[in-house]
């Protein structure tokens, strides 16, 4: 079946960089976006951008457009995000979810497959 | 920038129905999703494209949308429905959650 397996958990100090990867497995990699997402403690899903694995495009939520950086290496199926500029703000579970294809412009597809989630702790 | 609104948190007894509400400017133009999410888990898609339940999902799982409102609707409700719920929509700049919706199961 489809999975995303992600990297295991980080702790950085403020100020500091941490990229997360997000290995799929189960279908091909390069026909459906990668979205991340993050959640702090105790609060909500907030959407933090995607890529498209197959051309390397990607969208970012404006609040990180200055801080994040996707990528992904379809040679080994992975995407990664890394985030900059570090705070204690940052400090969550970030998740990869397999999105739609691209011509799923509407959103019909949905985040069918998540990734179990990596935690992030910013601590000086 | 567009939001989503949701009510912080519902209850139901068991066996019975509930319906979750979400609104917002999006859902005129953009597919409405709803998630699923336990506590110390990745969230999990249970209706997309409005009204579409994913494999695996329950039928007593259904969802529905009218002009900027959506609506996820549990019919029966079980214990097991007790979980945090998602809506999600695209709007023009990519992509958004709402705040989420406690479900109690009494």
């Amino acid at each position: 079946q489809f999975h995303l397996v992600q990297s295991g958990a980080d702790v950085k100090k403020p100020g500091a960089s941490v990229k997360v990867s997000c290995q799929a497995s189960g279908y091909t990699f390069t026909g459906y976006y990668i979205h991340w997402v993050r959640q702090a403690p105790g609060q909500g899903l907030e959407w933090m951008g995607w890529i498209d694995p197959n051309s390397g495009a990607t969208n970012h939520a404006q609040k990180f457009q200055d801080r994040v950086t996707m990528t992904r290496d379809t040679s080994i199926a992975t995407a990664s995000m890394e985030v900059r500029s570090l705070s204690s703000d940052d400090t969550a579970v970030y998740y990869c979810a397999r999105g739609g294809p691209p011509f799923d412009s509407s959103g019909y597809h949905g985040l069918d497959v998540w990734g179990q989630g990596t935690t992030v702790t910013v601590s000086s | 920038s567009s939001e989503l609104t949701q009510d912080p948190a519902v209850s139901v007894a068991l066996g019975q129905r509930v319906t979750i509400t979400c609104q917002g400017d999006s859902l005129k133009n953009y597919y409405a999703t709803w998630y699923q999410q336990k506590p110390g888990q990745a969230p999990v898609l249970v209706i997309h494209g409005n009204n579409n339940r994913p494999s695996g999902i329950p039928d007593r799982f259904s969802g529905s949308r009218s002009r900027n409102t959506a609506s996820l609707t549990i019919t029966g409700a079980q214990a097991e429905d007790e979980a945090d719920y998602y809506c999600s929509s695209r709007d023009n700049s990519g992509n958004l959650f709402g705040g989420g919706t406690k479900l109690t199961v009494l």
